[in-house]
């Protein structure tokens, strides 16, 4: 019930193009949901987050999309960048469980020129 | 603030040796995770502290692990002895009294031998 499920594991994109990566979930005590993006030889960092009484929140060209009933939440990048290919991490968190943060087993995205 | 601090930043080592990493977390965090990142992997949490208290070690492989925080600003992580299965990067992580957002640090490259 702790796990949260991430697909694609990779991502091969065209520059320009809207890359989507979704991660599930199934425990409904987790209330917050962040994204991390990990460059090589760097530690993850949080891109964007949401909490669960919003359906979508948006940063530029990055959009979390968020379905409570469905368990079910997304990172949709617009206009895709070289720049953008790393490592993503989908997480959550139930304050409930003291701190503790459930990741995604990652996507690596590749955009090409 | 100059974010999570981690050293040393690469590390090699025979096998059977002992190997201590460091991590120094941002100030005026509450919490403290150790990470292990590999392919075969992924991320997993090893442990983490609240306040300098261990709260969760179920991630620590084995007893070969063991993982201390003396005071609110250092942390080691020690592997003793050493094995081959060991070698991937290590990552500290703090998060603030509200732990919603993690703040990795650069990681610790392990290599052994």
């Amino acid at each position: 019930q702790q796990q949260v499920k991430q697909s694609p594991q990779s991502l091969i994109v065209q520059k320009g193009g809207i890359s989507i990566i979704n991660c599930a979930y199934e425990n409904t005590a987790f209330d917050y949901f962040p994204w991390y993006q990990q460059f090589p030889g760097k530690g993850p960092a949080l891109l964007i987050a949401i909490r669960p009484d919003v359906s979508e929140k948006k940063e530029g060209r990055f959009t979390i999309s968020f379905n409570k009933s469905a368990k079910q939440f997304s990172l949709h990048i617009m206009d895709s960048q070289p720049g953008d290919s790393a490592t993503y991490f989908c997480a959550a968190r139930a304050l409930t469980n003291a701190g503790k943060s459930t990741f995604g087993d990652g996507t690596t995205l590749t955009v090409k020129p | 603030d100059a974010g999570v601090i981690q050293s040393p930043r690469h590390e090699v080592t025979e096998m059977g040796q002992e190997v201590t990493l460091r991590c120094k977390p941002i100030s005026g965090h509450d919490y403290l995770f150790w990470y292990r990142q590999t392919m075969m992997r992924g991320l997993e949490l090893l442990i983490y502290f609240n306040n300098n208290v261990p709260i969760d070690d179920s991630g620590m492989p084995e007893d070969r692990f063991s993982a201390k925080m003396p005071n609110a600003s250092f942390s080691t992580l020690k592997i003793q002895p050493s094995e081959p299965r060991d070698s991937a990067v290590y990552f500290c992580a703090s998060s603030p009294p509200v732990p919603d957002t993690q703040y990795f640090g650069p990681g610790t490259r392990l290599t052994v031998l």
